[in-house]
């Protein structure tokens, strides 16, 4: 069965520090894996989208990385902001008969305070 | 561009009643989803459609029927709402994917369906 297992579930940070959120899955076959941001109370936003042969990808303070041998992906924050306070969903997508299936993490709630 | 709207934002119904949660996209996009979120689990797929009079079941579709009329429309209908139900809705949608072409989702602002 397609999974996608995120850590922590939460996590407090101080303004201006860093942070790293981890995802690991096991889906088959590989097709990518995006990092969304979801702001409560809103729709996720997609940050970043690596296929395989990707092993990083940057957006702005946001940087992803995927070990696709071990199954491993991970989004650093640099330097937060308030505004980064929301839920962080890691998505992994299989090919599946021509189409897509995607399988959703839990997701990580960030909470940046000053 | 709008992008994707979901109508209403809130709702409260009593068990047994019906409803369609309204879904909207203007980017002309192929592929559209309902999802819905609850505590704890990842957002899970209830159905989806790959174009106008193309619909079909996702990973938790009982319960939730949908018609897809027009590219743009993609409601979502409770015929006899269960506390169960009680969620919080996630419209999306994209270009439809091929093989490993990859098109991004835009989703919609959900909504929170509160079922007594």
């Amino acid at each position: 069965k397609n999974q996608v297992e995120q850590s922590p579930q939460s996590l407090i940070i101080l303004e201006g520090k860093n942070c790293t959120l981890q995802c690991n899955y096991t889906v088959s076959p590989f097709s990518n894996l995006r990092w969304y941001k979801q702001d409560t109370g809103r729709g996720p936003v997609s940050l970043t989208i690596m296929t395989f042969s990707e092993n990083t990808k940057s957006n702005g303070r946001y940087t992803a990385t995927l070990d696709a041998d071990t199954k491993q992906s991970s989004l650093h924050i640099t330097a937060s902001q308030l505004s980064d306070s929301a839920s962080y969903i890691c998505v992994v997508s299989a090919n599946s008969g021509g189409y897509q299936k995607v399988t959703f993490g839990i997701g990580t709630k960030l909470q940046v305070i000053p | 561009n709008a992008g994707v709207t979901q109508t209403p934002k809130f709702q409260v119904l009593k068990t047994g009643q019906s409803m369609t949660l309204q879904c909207a996209q203007d980017m002309n996009h192929e592929y559209m989803s309902w999802y819905r979120q609850d505590p704890g689990m990842g957002l899970r797929l209830i159905h989806y459609s790959v174009g106008a009079g193309i619909t079909d079941q996702g990973e938790v579709p009982n319960g939730y029927n949908v018609s897809r009329s027009t590219t743009e429309d993609f409601p979502l209908r409770l015929l006899s709402a269960a506390p169960s139900q009680t969620s919080v809705y996630f419209c999306a949608s994209s270009y439809l994917t091929s093989g490993t072409r990859y098109n991004e989702q835009f989703f919609g602002p959900g909504t929170r369906l509160t079922v007594l």
